[in-house]
C-alpha cells in the first residue's frame, strides 16, 4: 500500500519570503502521478500543481515548482514570493498511473502554512 | 459550470439517525469519488464509483456506509445510525476520465460537514 508523510504540520514566513513544504512517500510503483493541494479555510480543495513520475522535469506553476527525487521518494513544494492569501493546509497526495482507471488519491496529513505580514 | 455541488454544507444529527450525503459531479463526469477527512487528518479515500456502480469501495467501513449513483441525479453517500465518530468532513470529488490523465479534470466539491451529537 501506498503512504505519503509530510512531516511538518505547521510552517510559518514573512511574507515575500520563500518556503518549502516536504513531503516522502512509499510505492513499488514505477508510474505514477504526485500532487500538492491547498486547502483554505473555506474547505475547498485546490490543486497546485502535478508531476508525472515519467517525467525527469520538474514541475512549475507560477510561483509554485516542486523538486521530485524519485530514487529518494521525496516531492517538495516551493512557493516563491509567498502571499497572504498562500495561508492554508498543504497536502501532498499520490495516485496510481496504471489502477485501471481509478484514480483514488492518497493524502498525507498536511502542514498548515501561515504567511505573516 | 458550476463545479461539483455538495449538499447539505453542514449537516447535524444525533446519535442513531441516517446521514444522506449528495455530490453532484459536474456536467460531464461520470466518475465520482467520496473521501472522508477527520479534524486535523488529511483526506482518506471512501469509495469510487460510476454511473450504476460501484468500482472500488476499499475504504468504505464495513458497517453501516453505503454509496450509490444512479443513472440519474446526484450520487449519495449514506450513514445509518450515525455514531460520534462519523463527525468529519465528507469530500466528493468528479472526473471525466478513466484515469487516462490522472489529475486532469478532477475537481473537489466544497465537502460536507456531518457533526454528530
Amino acid at each position: 500500500a501506498q503512504t505519503v508523510t509530510q512531516s511538518q504540520p505547521e510552517m510559518s514566513v514573512q511574507e515575500a519570503e520563500t518556503v518549502t513544504l516536504s513531503c516522502t512517500y512509499d510505492t513499488s510503483e514505477s508510474n505514477y502521478y504526485l500532487f500538492w493541494y491547498k486547502q483554505p479555510p473555506s474547505r475547498q480543495m485546490i490543486l497546485v500543481i502535478r508531476q508525472e513520475a515519467y517525467k525527469q522535469q520538474n514541475a512549475t506553476e507560477n510561483r509554485f515548482s516542486v523538486n521530485f527525487q524519485k530514487a529518494a521518494k521525496s516531492f517538495s513544494l516551493k512557493i516563491s514570493d509567498s502571499q497572504l492569501g498562500d495561508t492554508a493546509m498543504y497536502f501532498c497526495a499520490f495516485s496510481e498511473s496504471s489502477n485501471f482507471g481509478n484514480e483514488k488519491l492518497t493524502f498525507g496529513t498536511g502542514t498548515r502554512l501561515t504567511i505573516i505580514p | 459550470n458550476a463545479g461539483v455541488m455538495q449538499n447539505p454544507r453542514h449537516l447535524v444529527r444525533r446519535r442513531g439517525q441516517e446521514a444522506r450525503l449528495r455530490c453532484s459531479p459536474m456536467k460531464g463526469h461520470s466518475h465520482v469519488y467520496w473521501y472522508r477527512q477527520l479534524p486535523e487528518e488529511g483526506l482518506k479515500f471512501m469509495v469510487y464509483l460510476q454511473k450504476e456502480n460501484i468500482i472500488d469501495e476499499s475504504g468504505m467501513p464495513k458497517e453501516r456506509f453505503s454509496a450509490e449513483f444512479p443513472k440519474e441525479g446526484p450520487s449519495i453517500l449514506r450513514i445509518q445510525q450515525v455514531v460520534r465518530g462519523d463527525s468529519a468532513a465528507y469530500f466528493c470529488a468528479s472526473s471525466p476520465y478513466a484515469g487516462t490523465v490522472a489529475g486532469n479534470g478532477y475537481t473537489f466539491g466544497s465537502g460536507t460537514r456531518l457533526t454528530v451529537v
